[in-house]
């Protein structure tokens, strides 16, 4: 079974300024993905970035971009020139690789993110 | 706008009873997802069905069932429900071809009052 780790309840960054949360898992896959979802007050679950765990370059999307460090069991999500609407509960998640469709996702427990003036 | 939807946002009812939540997954989308979160347990698998069928099981209790309908829109039943069941229901869905088969995009939500 897998696990997801998230060792950062809540952080607290100002706006304009670079942020970093945590995730590291356990698994004895080799074929894998690795997610982090954003969940804003509103409650919708919102995807951030995706990883695949054979590709060895981090993935970028706009001010978010992730540390992955395969080796280490690390992913790590970066966002830059943070924003007042980044506030919000991240997650970060795992599912393993299937062929034809997704499988169930493994979440962290999350980490509160507020985004100060 | 993920494209899932979900239905109805808001649900109050009391122990004992049962009720039905739908999900309509994205336009092309064969695999359908429930997730449960609660403040005790965190967001948690249920079950996972793929063009009609049951394709995984998480922790869903015996109380729990859901079907996926030909149009590929799914009920999670909630029955006997207990106040422990009170939580945010998620559904989630996945393409089969092409583009991000791998990825999940979820539903807002329906949320769950057992009084």
């Amino acid at each position: 079974a897998q696990t997801v780790t998230q060792s950062q309840p809540e952080m607290s960054v100002q706006e304009a300024e670079t942020v970093t949360l945590s995730c590291t898992y356990d698994t004895s896959e080799s074929n894998y993905y690795l997610f982090w979802y954003k969940q804003p007050p509103s409650r919708q679950m919102i995807l951030v970035i995706r990883q695949e765990a054979y590709k060895q370059q981090n993935a970028t999307e706009n001010r978010f971009s992730v540390n992955f460090q395969k080796a280490a069991k690390s992913f790590s999500l970066k966002i830059s020139d943070s924003q007042l609407g980044d506030t919000a509960m991240y997650f970060c998640a795992f599912m393993k690789h299937n062929t034809g469709t997704a499988s169930k996702l493994t979440f962290g427990t999350g980490t509160r993110l507020q985004v100060t003036l | 706008d993920s494209g899932v939807t979900q239905t109805p946002k808001h649900l109050i009812t009391a122990t004992g009873q049962r009720v039905t939540l739908r999900c309509s997954p994205r336009s092309g989308d064969l695999s359908v997802y429930w997730y449960q979160q609660s403040l005790d347990q965190g967001l948690q698998f249920l079950i996972q069905y793929y063009n009609g069928e049951e394709r995984a099981k998480g922790n869903i209790l015996e109380r729990f069932s859901a079907q996926q309908f030909p149009d590929l829109h799914s009920e999670l039943n909630l029955s006997s429900l207990e106040l422990g069941d009170s939580a945010l229901y998620f559904c989630a869905s996945s393409g089969v071809a092409g583009g991000l088969t791998d990825t999940q995009y979820f539903g807002p939500g329906t949320r769950l009052t057992v009084l």
